[in-house]
């Protein structure tokens, strides 16, 4: 069974600084890897998807993200963070059907 | 193109009652999803349908807890004799038939109160 970890559970920056967010992951066999937010009260958003080709994946509203096999990891970074991007970010793994969350990291962008 | 619908979007039931959650999947898509998210915790799923067969349940509690997705109608999580651990966000989830590559999409979530 594949299992998902996130580094951090709450992220503190402030505007303009740049962002990175760990993401490993445990499963044998091909992976896809998704990226979604959560806005406060809403619900999942898609930022980003990793299913294969280039590892360096880009997503919407300025965030990237990086597969490497090697270390199984699928980390999210965006250059320069907004107050806007202030909410919920969740890695999740899929096998055939079913996808598996992290615990999410809570990231909160001070003005 | 509609998205995932979900109501009611919030949901108040006092212990003991029933609550009964509804999804509509997008169009085209036959599989469907319900998560869970607890309060400060991640979502954790409960149970994976396609049109009138349960796949996976292996997230589902074992009791109070079922799953329906009938041949006409949208999919409904029921959850019997509710009790304040209820409380939480269920999230439906829908993608085309089955495949790697598919991309699951999420409704707006239905808010659960057990006063």
């Amino acid at each position: 069974a594949q299992s998902v970890s996130q580094h951090n559970h709450h992220v503190i920056l402030s505007e303009a600084a740049s962002l990175e967010l760990g993401c490993n992951y445990s499963y044998g066999g091909t992976v896809n890897l998704f990226w979604y937010v959560q806005y406060p009260g809403q619900h999942l958003q898609l930022l980003l998807k990793y299913f294969s080709g280039d590892p360096l994946v880009k997503g919407i509203k300025g965030f990237e993200a990086e597969f490497i096999k090697s270390k199984f990891s699928f980390n999210l970074r965006k250059p320069s963070v907004q107050w806007s991007d202030t909410a919920e970010y969740f890695c999740a793994v899929k096998d055939d059907y079913k996808l598996s969350f992290g615990a999410g990291t809570t990231v909160t962008v001070r003005a | 193109n509609a998205g995932v619908m979900q109501n009611p979007r919030h949901l108040v039931r006092r212990r003991g009652q029933e609550a009964r959650l509804r999804c509509s999947p997008m169009k085209g898509h036959s599989h469907v999803y319900w998560y869970r998210q607890l309060p400060e915790e991640g979502l954790k799923f409960m149970v994976y349908l396609q049109k009138e067969n349960i796949i996976d349940e292996s997230g589902m509690p074992k009791e109070r807890f079922s799953a329906e997705f009938p041949k006409e109608g949208p999919s409904i999580l029921r959850i019997q004799q509710v009790v304040r651990g209820d409380s939480a966000a269920y999230f439906c989830a829908s993608s085309p038939p089955v495949g790697p590559g598919n991309t699951i999409y999420f409704g707006e979530g239905s808010w659960l109160t057990v006063v």
